[in-house]
């Protein structure tokens, strides 16, 4: 079966920190992977999207970037975090069989706080 | 462009009441996927369903059901005999309709349903 997986759950971090979130897949290949940024309250936001290895397409500028050194595995970095990075952030994947869009799958989150 | 309202943001109801999510969509499109998402209280989205542009049959699962009406472009999501465990914020969603099929994300309506 098809599992996502984002650690950490809660991250605490100062002004000016550097920030890594990483997410995995399991069970399934070839997966497109996403960063999406939700603030209290809002809506989600896309950051990053990737349809293969070192295949990343931001499409908010910010002092976040995205890489994709495997497969299945998506990892979201700050060299210098900002007050305004705070929110919650989720990966999701999905997969494109016989030219059909499926579904995207959400992993548990990463709730980021920068003091 | 694409674009999705829900124009809902925020519903309270008391349990075993009916409710009715409102989901309008704009696109030029003629093959695109329309979604429903849950966000219960925990923050991890869970999906409910996928629409795609030339199926117009309306869906019903369990007291979940889903309206489609292309001529009014509307994805409307019903919750018959409420319960407390719906209140969750519901997204409604649009794929991009090119070949990397990003989401365009309705804003969100968050559910309370009253004992």
């Amino acid at each position: 079966s098809q599992t996502i997986h984002q650690w950490p759950a809660t991250l605490v971090q100062p002004v000016g920190s550097p920030l890594s979130l990483e997410c995995t897949v399991e069970g399934t290949s070839n997966p497109n992977l996403y960063w999406y940024r939700q603030a209290a309250g809002r809506g989600l936001q896309l950051l990053f999207y990737s349809v293969g290895i070192g295949q990343i397409s931001s499409e908010v500028p910010q002092n976040l970037s995205a890489s994709r050194p495997q497969d299945r595995q998506f990892i979201l970095s700050s060299k210098k975090l900002l007050l305004s990075d705070s929110g919650f952030y989720l990966c999701a994947y999905d997969t494109i069989l016989a030219g059909v869009l499926n579904e995207q799958f959400f992993g548990p989150g990463t709730r980021l706080t920068v003091l | 462009a694409q674009k999705v309202t829900q124009a809902q943001t925020e519903i309270s109801v008391v349990e075993k009441e009916d409710v009715t999510l409102d989901c309008v969509y704009e696109t030029r499109d003629t093959t695109y996927y329309l979604f429903w998402y849950k966000q219960p209280p925990s923050g991890e989205l869970v999906f409910l369903i996928r629409r795609n542009s030339f199926d117009e049959q309306n869906e019903i699962s369990g007291r979940y059901s889903w309206n489609f009406q292309k001529s009014t472009s509307s994805f409307n999501f019903t919750i018959t005999a409420s319960q407390v465990v719906d209140s969750a914020v519901y997204f409604c969603a649009l794929s991009k309709g090119d070949s990397n099929y990003q989401l365009i994300w309705g804003a969100g309506t968050k559910l309370i349903i009253k004992p």
